[in-house]
């Protein structure tokens, strides 16, 4: 079983839809979690950090539900330019270092 | 400031060359890290280094070695590249001090082994 599972997509969605991502983690002792993500061929790139309270930053909203190990990305108003690959991630301390553990990455097409 | 850079961008190599990618960024982060990202899966963890002169194993360590000799570089060797080494390879780097969850990514380094 992976670490950190996601649906791989791909969510082709038209300008404007809402979409949302969902991520479970399997260790039970991640201290930490995120949102990044990666364009085509692209490295990739911090989006939002993830609380249990929520958080939200413009058009994003991320959630953490620690009792079922579940993270949620939601993307309201969908832009063209929000296309590319969403990563979840974990972070926790394991084997002597901070670690962190990436999904696969959820790819989304946003369409005219 | 060009961040974190990366070179080469894409190589090609023979089963049993070796070679060596290197990273380099030029704002004084004490962390670095080498990554592999293969179709399918989440960047793995290769091997890390806290500071110059300082190297760690991550979780896919087998068949790679990296040197930290200067604080701005941090370089993943291959001493016999197989096949199973194709793929995507990221170099990151974060600052002292702050969350090592924030990482600067490299552009990447394609590699096939053929």
């Amino acid at each position: 079983r992976k670490e950190v599972e996601q649906d791989p997509g791909p969510f082709n969605v038209p300008e404007g839809a809402t979409v949302a991502f969902n991520c479970t983690y399997s260790n039970s002792a991640s201290q930490s979690f995120f949102w990044y993500r990666q364009d085509c061929r692209k490295e990739p790139k911090l989006l939002m950090s993830v609380y249990s309270s929520g958080n939200e930053d413009g058009r994003f909203t991320a959630q953490l539900n620690r009792a079922s190990q579940y993270i949620s990305l939601l993307i309201r108003d969908s832009k063209l330019s929000d296309s590319a690959t969403y990563l979840c991630v974990v972070g926790l301390f394991s084997g002597g270092y901070n670690k962190l553990i990436f999904g696969a990455g959820t790819r989304l097409a946003v369409h005219p | 400031n060009a961040g974190v850079t990366q070179t080469p961008k894409f190589r090609v190599l023979k089963t049993g060359q070796s070679m060596t990618l290197l990273c380099a960024q030029d704002m004084n982060h004490e962390y670095m890290y080498w990554y592999r990202q293969d179709p399918g899966m989440g960047l793995r963890l290769i091997h890390y280094s806290v500071g110059e002169g300082t190297t760690a194993k991550g979780e896919v360590p087998d068949g790679y070695n990296v040197s930290r000799l200067k604080k701005q570089n941090f370089l993943l060797g291959l001493e016999s590249a197989a096949p199973s080494q194709t793929s995507v390879y990221f170099c990151a780097s974060t600052p002292r001090g702050a969350p090592r969850e924030t990482q600067y990514f490299g552009p990447g380094t394609r590699l096939l082994v053929l």
